[in-house]
């Protein structure tokens, strides 16, 4: 059965500074990761898509890395604003007997300070 | 595209009523999901569909029904409410196989008193 796990579970850092994000996950044998945004009390926005081929995404600030064969990706995001305050989660999608579902990370929770 | 609707974002429902969670997606998506989040804890999937007339359960589906009449609408039924079920439910949609991303709805905010 797949796992995720995000660690630390909560984050606070000062603005300006670079937000390292990370996503573990015990079966390798995934199709895509993803990486959501949720906002207190809103719903989950996606943020990144990255297919089991790539290595990463990038998205402006936002870089996702995948590596399939430790079972880790890693989303950094740069020069932090307090605007990037908010729950981000990961997400692996793999093709199990269990059916084809996303398997969610804890999630870590961050917080920039002004 | 609207992308994914709910309705409605909040509900207050007395313990033994029933209601249904309407959710909605204009992207043809076949994959379906339905989750609900409790306060601080993550997401737990509750049922899920691959297609018209296919559902399955999720982690958690005691208390809850589907039914998956068009690729466009998958309502969750709540039959008998329950304090355990006050929670956030929120729908989802996947384009599997292309592009397998996966998309949220904003949310159903339900208290069950």
């Amino acid at each position: 059965k797949q796992e995720v796990t995000q660690i630390p579970a909560a984050l606070s850092v000062p603005e300006g500074e670079n937000l390292v994000l990370n996503c573990s996950f015990t079966d390798s044998a995934i199709y895509n990761l993803q990486w959501f945004r949720q906002d207190p009390g809103k719903g989950l926005t996606s943020l990144l898509l990255i297919q089991s081929s790539q290595r990463e995404q990038t998205s402006g600030r936002l870089n996702a890395s995948l590596d399939k064969s430790s079972g880790r990706s890693t989303l950094y995001i740069a020069a932090s604003q307090p605007g990037d305050s908010a729950t981000y989660l990961c997400a692996v999608w793999d093709l199990s007997a269990a059916g084809n579902k996303l398997t969610f990370g804890g999630g870590t929770r961050v917080l920039v300070k002004p | 595209n609207a992308g994914v609707t709910q309705t409605p974002k909040f509900r207050i429902l007395k313990i033994g009523q029933s209601m249904t969670l309407q959710c909605t997606q204009d992207m043809n998506h076949n994959y379906m999901y339905w989750y609900r989040q409790d306060p601080g804890m993550g997401l737990k999937l509750i049922y899920y569909s691959v297609g018209a007339g296919i559902t399955d359960k999720g982690e958690v589906p005691n208390g809850y029904n589907v039914s998956r009449s068009t690729t466009e609408d998958f309502p969750l039924r709540l039959e008998l409410a329950a304090p355990s079920q006050t929670s956030v439910y929120f729908c989802a949609s996947n384009g599997f196989p292309s592009p397998n991303e996966q998309f949220f709805g904003p949310g159903t905010r339900l208290t069950v008193l």
